[in-house]
């Protein structure tokens, strides 16, 4: 079964310029997950949905950050304007629900220069 | 809301030696605690998974957790360490309030010596 595909894998970006990560969650999963890890703060929740539906963004970090889920098994975070200290790994994660088992992506790996 | 706290950022075992990984959850009984395993440069995996009623879980990887509601603690153990399991370990809970994401812990980094 196919796990949860996250892209791009790694980027690097230049100060100041857009990031798109995104994100295909396990198929029949209702809830989707956005989380960050970095070596200061640990692995943070920054927003999750639950059918296609934003339930709690109070993690993401300030409005240079957005989460779009446009359909079941499509998701995307942008960071616009990027700024140095967003550098970190970005995970994308699914649960179907019931029992909070939530399935992680391989993390999409950013860094802004 | 319910966390957890990992004690111990980093530990240092030798191969063959037993693994104790503690993490203690903050309040009331969760309905579920887990314990997520991360290898360098991928993704968390589950290792195990408590849900209410089996005190002792058994993982993959010969991991095994024990739920002790008086201890408020659900500590993770190996008898036998490899080489294999150098990664970093973490304990996460539902935050409580019918949320059904994950709170984490901070993570052990389990280092394995020759």
């Amino acid at each position: 079964d196919a796990g949860v595909i996250q892209s791009p894998r790694h980027e690097v970006t230049e100060m100041g310029q857009e990031v798109t990560l995104r994100c295909k969650p396990i198929s029949g999963h209702d809830y989707l997950f956005w989380y960050r890890q970095t070596m200061m703060r640990g692995l943070e929740l920054l927003i999750y949905f639950n059918n296609n539906v934003p339930i709690d963004d109070s993690g993401m970090p300030e409005d240079r950050f957005s989460a779009k889920m446009p359909n079941a098994s499509f998701s995307t975070l942008k960071i616009q304007p990027s700024e140095p200290r967003d550098s970190a790994v970005y995970f994308c994660a699914s649960s179907p629900g019931s029992g909070n088992t939530i399935y992680f992506g391989e993390g999409s790996w950013l860094t802004v220069v | 809301a319910q966390s957890v706290t990992q004690l111990g950022s980093h530990v240092s075992v030798s191969e063959g030696a037993l693994v104790l990984l503690r993490c203690n959850y903050s309040s009331s009984v969760p309905p579920y605690l887990f314990w997520y395993v991360q290898y360098p440069n991928q993704g968390l995996q589950l290792l195990l998974k408590y849900t209410t009623g089996a005190t002792l879980v058994k993982g993959i990887n010969g991991f095994e957790a024990e739920f002790k509601k008086s201890e408020t603690s659900f500590h993770l153990t190996k008898p036998s360490a490899h080489m294999s399991d150098a990664a970093e370990y973490f304990c996460a809970v539902p935050p409580g309030g019918g949320g059904n994401n994950l709170t984490f812990g901070k993570g052990t980094q389990l280092k394995l010596e020759l």
